[in-house]
């Protein structure tokens, strides 16, 4: 069955720079959800996109924006970075539609690094 | 606003042996999922059960299983005859049920398993 894929799986990027993450939810849900998980940390939910529209907001820094395309595939855009941004961020994607949506669905996670 | 807490940062089981991961959570909701997720090295988040707030019955999921307590707000995670590949990060999590199912996981801090040859 098909997964959540994350885009890249690794990234390395000096401070200041700007990094985009991609991220593709499963086959017809159209709900996706962005963590960040820092070393020894619990994921740390930054925000979500229900039909294109944000749905919710976390912990997301004003550097950090992300939208939501007309296929449902997500990009989290992170400027001016910082070395406490390096950590693994998930995505996750759901179907509110489903009959048994009872979980969200999580990718294999891009791990960045800032040097 | 809901809160997972996780009062065991580390745990240890011999191979062979039963562990139980103590969870906590708070709400204010009636209906609602909790899950416990597992995190090995590798950092794949790997759902390992699942429990709708409106059962009863404890999940099972074959060497796992929860005891949920409703009432207590309790959600513990037993894993039986452990396996070298249980050892990894497990975190407990919660998730609102509503008619619009937007909503996010919510993660506690986690407990570390090891499990000793």
């Amino acid at each position: 069955a098909a997964g959540v894929i994350q885009s890249p799986r690794h990234l390395i990027k000096e401070k200041r720079e700007t990094a985009t993450l991609k991220c593709y939810p499963i086959p017809r849900h159209d709900t996706v959800y962005w963590y960040q998980q820092g070393p020894g940390q619990d994921p740390q939910f930054l925000i979500s996109f229900y039909e294109k529209m944000q749905s919710d907001k976390g912990s997301i820094p004003d550097r950090f924006s992300a939208q939501q395309f007309s296929d449902y595939h997500s990009e989290l855009n992170m400027s001016s970075l910082e070395l406490g941004d390096s950590a693994l961020y998930f995505c996750a994607s759901s179907n509110p539609g489903q009959l048994l949506n009872t979980e969200a669905f999580f990718g294999q996670g891009t791990r960045l690094t800032v040097v | 606003a809901q809160t997972v807490t996780q009062s065991q940062p580390e745990m240890s089981v011999q191979e062979a042996e039963t562990v139980t991961l103590s969870c906590t959570y708070d709400t204010s909701e009636s209906d609602y999922y909790l899950f416990w997720y597992k995190q090995p090295p590798s950092r794949q988040m790997i759902l390992v059960i699942r429990q709708e707030a409106y059962k009863q019955q404890n999940a099972t999921e074959n060497r796992f299983s929860v005891n949920f307590q409703k009432a207590a707000k309790s959600f513990s995670l037993k894993i039986s005859d452990s396996q070298l590949g249980d050892a990894a990060m497990y975190f407990c999590a919660y998730r609102s049920r509503d008619g619009t199912s937007y909503d996010k996981v919510i993660f506690g801090p986690g407990t570390s398993l090891s499990v000793i040859p």
